[in-house]
This record gives structure tokens, sequence and C-alpha cells, in this order.
């Protein structure tokens, strides 16, 4: 069945490094790949997204790059922050359906 | 009151109750969702509504009603759970265009629920 795979479980860097967190989904129509952000206690938002007729997308110091073939995208955080501290979530999802297949989730903790 | 609101935040329930839970969004889209987030777990989708239409039931046990009056308004109506359920549940919204083109998932804050 749809299965998102996401790696590591947790993650921790020093502030300023940088931090990848990696996912592979199943499903080749997938064709759209939130990442969510979720603090302690708090709900999970969306911090960047990526369609399949994209490779890459870039918003200040988070990146996603997308390879369709490999059917793997990955979460690229430069010049961490502490306030980066949190779990992310990778999804992936087909187009016409409401369906968000998510990854296990990665605790990343950036030490000051 | 903005975005997705839940309530209640908390719930403690025995096995033999009902209760229900209630999700509300102020956002103006026309598709809500359920999911269950567990500790060491990946979020769960639930339900898929859209437009009030039930598009998605990921095998969840009867023991979960939901309900969608209208495009505003999400509930999750519980009996006879069991403390596995113990979970936080998290509803969340979209836009969908042309109904089959889904936008961006705005989530709620989540009820904590405890089956004794």
């Amino acid at each position: 069945g749809e299965n998102v795979e996401q790696h590591p479980s947790t993650l921790s860097v020093q502030e300023g490094d940088s931090a990848v967190i990696k996912c592979t989904y199943s499903d080749s129509a997938s064709n759209y790949f939130p990442w969510y952000k979720q603090e302690l206690g708090k709900r999970p938002q969306l911090i960047i997204d990526i369609r399949s007729n994209v490779g890459e997308k870039k918003d200040q110091r988070i990146a996603v790059t997308l390879n369709k073939t490999a059917k793997h995208f990955s979460l690229h955080i430069t010049e961490t922050q502490p306030e980066d501290s949190a779990v992310y979530f990778c999804a992936a999802r087909r187009g016409n359906t409401g369906k968000l297949i998510f990854g296990q989730g990665t605790t990343l903790q950036v030490k000051p | 009151e903005t975005g997705v609101t839940q309530t209640p935040r908390h719930l403690v329930m025995g096995m033999t109750n009902k209760k229900s839970l209630k999700c509300e969004q102020h956002l103006g889209h026309n598709a809500m969702y359920w999911y269950k987030q567990s500790a060491k777990k990946p979020l769960e989708l639930m339900f898929v509504y859209n437009f009030k239409e039930q598009t998605e039931n990921n095998s969840v046990p009867s023991r979960f009603s939901p309900e969608c009056p209208n495009s505003s308004h999400l509930f999750l109506h519980l009996h006879t759970l069991q403390p596995e359920d113990s979970a936080l549940y998290l509803c969340a919204s979209s836009q969908v265009i042309r109904g089959t083109s889904y936008n961006e998932q705005f989530f709620g804050p989540g009820t904590r629920l405890t089956v004794l």
C-alpha cells in the first residue's frame, strides 16, 4: 500500500550547522509533497511544499528537493537556530485526493 | 476565533462512555479531515470530507463515527473506545478547487484523548 519512510528519526546539530531530512514514497502517482513542523504541544504547520513538476524549491533557510525517478524528497535547513528545534513530518499525496500519507517524523534538536 | 479550532482540548473518558469531538474552521474551506496522532507513530488519516461528503475512510473502526453537517463543522463521535485509542486527534481543513484539486491543509490544535 501507500507508504512514506522518513529518516532519521532523531537529528541533533549545532546551531549554525545544516540539517537534512530524507523521505521516500511508494506511490508513483504522488505529485504533492508538503513538509510540516510541529513544535512541542502545538499543531503541525506547513513550512514548505513542492509539486512534482519542479525539482527544487527554496524559502529563505529552507529548501526541498524532489527526485521523482528515485521517489524521494528531502528537506534542507541551513544556518539552523534553536527555534528550529521541533518534529518535522514529510508527506505525500495524489493530486486528486485529500489523502496525505505522512512519514514517521524527525525530531530535530538544535544545540546553542 | 480564526483558523481551525477544536473542542475540547483535553478529554478523559471511560470505555463505556459516549463523547464527541468538535472541529470548526473559519477559513472558508470546503474540505475537512480527521487525523490520529499517537506517540512514536506517523500522523494517520482517518476521514476526509469534501463538500460535506465523505471521500475517504481509512479503515477506521466503527466506534469512531464522523459527522460533517456543513463545510465549517466536523464532529467525531466516540463510543465504546479502547485504551489504545488514546491519542491526539487533529482536525484539518483545506480548499478544494473544482472538486479535485486539494490545497494546503491547516491543522487545529488537537484534542488530547485519554481512554481509561
